[in-house]
């Protein structure tokens, strides 16, 4: 069984950098498929942050790639995203989360989310 | 970019009904459509993908149908456990939400 967790801390002041790690558990990243990114503020919609595969390759919303950075880490089965000068409306829950490909935005296992409040 | 609009944004039913939500592309998206169901405090769950192709594991009252800009998920009877949000989704981009609830 496909398990992913986020963890990071959960309180991040504005213009700082906002850092998530996904841990995976049950299927090797180094297999295959892409593993993303997704946020959702409170309230509202969800919106794709950007992907990686286990190679290193990434690919990014273009309305937030000028300050995100996803990395991977094959030893460890796990992935990370970092957002940099965030501001209030970088709140939200964000989710790690499988999906097949480059251009297959289907995201089939999702870890459970963690909430990321930007504020002094 | 692709713009999906969903339709109703609230939806009010019964158990047993049958419920329709509608998700419209801005231009011809072919078959690339998912539809996700989020229930409060927990990540979404993939439903359909590729318009209609049903993921594993998933209940057979959930169809969906749809091709170039108009697409629709159907629950055949709505059972209790499917009351929340459900979200459309073309690559990059989500559609904003049906809220189904309880009537």
């Amino acid at each position: 069984q496909v398990q992913l967790q986020e963890s990071g801390p959960g309180l991040v002041k504005p213009s700082e950098t906002l850092s998530l790690t996904c841990a995976v558990s049950g299927y090797s990243i180094s297999s295959g498929y892409y593993w993303g990114w997704i946020r959702q503020p409170p309230g509202k919609g969800l919106e794709w942050i950007g992907s990686i595969y286990h190679s290193g390759s990434t690919y990014y919303n273009p309305s937030l790639k000028s300050r995100v950075t996803i990395s991977v880490d094959t030893s460890k089965n796990q992935f990370s995203l970092k957002l940099s000068s965030v501001t209030a409306a970088d709140t939200a829950v964000y989710y790690c989360a499988r999906h097949p490909g480059f251009g297959e935005l289907i995201f089939d296992y999702w870890g459970q989310g963690t909430l990321v409040t930007v504020s002094s | 970019d692709i713009q999906l609009t969903q339709s109703p944004s609230f939806l009010s039913a019964s158990v047993g009904d049958r419920v329709t939500i509608t998700c419209r592309a801005s231009q011809g998206i072919s078959s690339y459509l998912a539809w996700y169901q989020q229930k409060p405090g927990k990540a979404p769950k993939l439903l359909i993908y590729a318009a209609s192709t049903l993921q594993s594991g998933v209940p057979s009252r959930f169809s969906g149908s749809g091709s170039g800009t108009e697409f629709t998920l159907t629950i055949s009877s709505l059972q209790p456990e499917d009351f929340a949000t459900y979200y459309c989704q073309q690559l990059q981009n989500f559609g904003g939400g049906t809220k189904v609830e309880i009537k």
